[in-house]
């Protein structure tokens, strides 16, 4: 079957944008994790969702950064007034189980954001 | 300091050498993933332990729980190995969201 698709996979902004990237889960999964991998870095954790719950969205670094699950299967991760320091790989994971039970997450490709 | 540490950071074999990836980590855990990412591509998951050792093909991996360690284990490394190695775990309490390392970048020559 599927696996986690994301789109659009490259994406240049100019400063000052809106962008939205979305992502698309394996079917039936109810959990679901945006991350943000900085140039040379690993993977550092934004939010996360159960079914259409939004239930940790600590790792969200400003109010410019907005995440919805509204059917509790596509995502989307909006970024307002986009800024340089932007510029990263967004990846998105879903897993099957819920959470109080680690449950292997499977990623998606990934979009790359470049703001100028 | 970072909750999980990886070590070397670059790491350059020769075709065929055995590699030792090692992976640190200070918090209690439920899951450990080794994670594969090619250049521009997404992140494939290796394994996912929380006890003792797992094979597949010439990959090998390890966790002792009690140090906090696990390392990743290349037999006979190729050139198509190269490519950047992710530790994350999965912290217990959180139960969700992983703590990855920076990576180590594997390079495999001829």
């Amino acid at each position: 079957g599927a696996g986690v698709s994301q789109s659009p996979r490259y994406k240049v902004a100019k400063r000052g944008q809106d962008v939205a990237l979305r992502c698309d889960p394996i079917s039936g999964h109810v959990s679901l994790f945006w991350y943000q991998q900085a140039l040379g870095q690993g993977p550092e954790f934004l939010t996360y969702f159960q079914n259409e719950a939004q239930l940790d969205k600590s790792g969200l670094p400003s109010d410019r950064f907005f995440a919805e699950r509204p059917e509790g299967s596509v995502s989307t991760l909006k970024i307002q007034r986009t800024q340089q320091e932007d510029s990263a790989v967004y990846l998105c994971a879903s897993s099957l189980g819920r959470a109080l039970k680690y449950n292997e997450q499977f990623f998606g490709p990934g979009t790359r954001l470049t703001v100028l | 300091k970072n909750e999980v540490e990886q070590s070397p950071q670059n790491l350059t074999a020769q075709e065929g050498e055995f590699i030792t990836i090692n992976c640190s980590y200070s918090v209690g855990i439920s899951a450990l993933h080794w994670l594969q990412q090619h250049p521009g591509g997404g992140i494939v998951s290796l394994f996912m332990l929380s006890s003792g050792k797992k094979k597949h093909g010439r990959l090998i991996a390890t966790i002792n729980i009690q140090e906090k360690h696990s390392s990743l284990h290349i037999t006979a490394s190729h050139p198509r190995d190269s490519a950047v190695y992710i530790c994350a775990v999965a912290n217990t309490g959180t139960a969700s969201k992983l703590t990855f390392g920076t990576g180590t970048r594997l390079q495999v020559t001829l």
